[in-house]
């Protein structure tokens, strides 16, 4: 059975830094892109980033560009997601994701997701 | 970046029903279109990919149609299990976006 499971979803003042994992079982991780996609409480949702199944090419959404690092360890079947600079607008359901083997457009296998919140 | 407007925005509609539910893009993105069902406190389920294949295990009710900037995706007759939010998402063009939803419920 495939499962992601998010973790390190937190409390965090403007201005602070976060680090987020998803670990996966049930498939070949490094057989896959993998993916982080976002949704504020209520709202519709984002997608934030993509790395490919070296790590080798990462892909972000404007709004967290230099801000935030996409980041896997294939030997641990995890994938990261380093926010720096928080900001108000980063609130929200951070959800990993399963792409396929030669990207990751759209997504079969999701994770339970892990709540993020900026405020002071 | 290409915008997708969902149509209508919520839906209340009866058990049995046909249900309609549209996604445009503001360029064409070719098939590139999925369908997911969120229900409350979940993750996104995988419905439709390419505009019209029924991901596996998909019940058939579901259908999707469309190419280039305009796409329907139906559920031919409503069942209690359906109540949720659905999106649109593209994948033609970087970056990846989404609609903003339709919220369907039973009358």
């Amino acid at each position: 059975e495939v499962q992601l499971v998010e973790s390190g979803g937190d409390l965090v003042q403007p201005g602070g830094s976060l680090r987020l994992s998803c670990a996966v079982s049930g498939f070949t991780f490094s057989s896959n892109w993998m993916t982080w996609v976002r949704q504020v409480p209520g709202k519709g949702l984002e997608w934030v980033a993509n790395i490919n199944r070296d790590g080798s090419a990462k892909y972000y959404v404007d709004s967290v560009k230099g801000r935030f690092t996409i980041s896997r360890d294939n030997a641990k079947n995890s994938i990261y997601l380093q926010m720096n600079s928080l900001i108000a607008e980063d609130t929200a359901v951070y959800y990993c994701a399963r792409g396929g083997s030669d990207t990751s457009w759209y997504w079969r296998n999701w994770g339970q997701g892990t709540l993020v919140t900026v405020s002071s | 970046d290409i915008q997708m407007t969902q149509s209508p925005s919520s839906l209340s509609t009866s058990v049995g029903d046909r249900v309609t539910i549209t996604c445009q893009a503001s360029h064409d993105i070719n098939n590139r279109l999925i369908w997911y069902l969120q229900k409350p406190g979940k993750a996104p389920k995988l419905l439709i990919y390419d505009a019209s294949n029924l991901e596996s295990g998909v019940p058939s009710r579901f259908s999707g149609s469309g190419s280039g900037t305009d796409f329907t995706f139906t559920i031919s007759s409503l069942q209690p299990e359906d109540i949720g939010t659905y999106y649109c998402q593209q994948h033609g063009n970087f970056p990846i976006t989404f609609g903003q939803g339709t919220r369907l419920d039973i009358k």
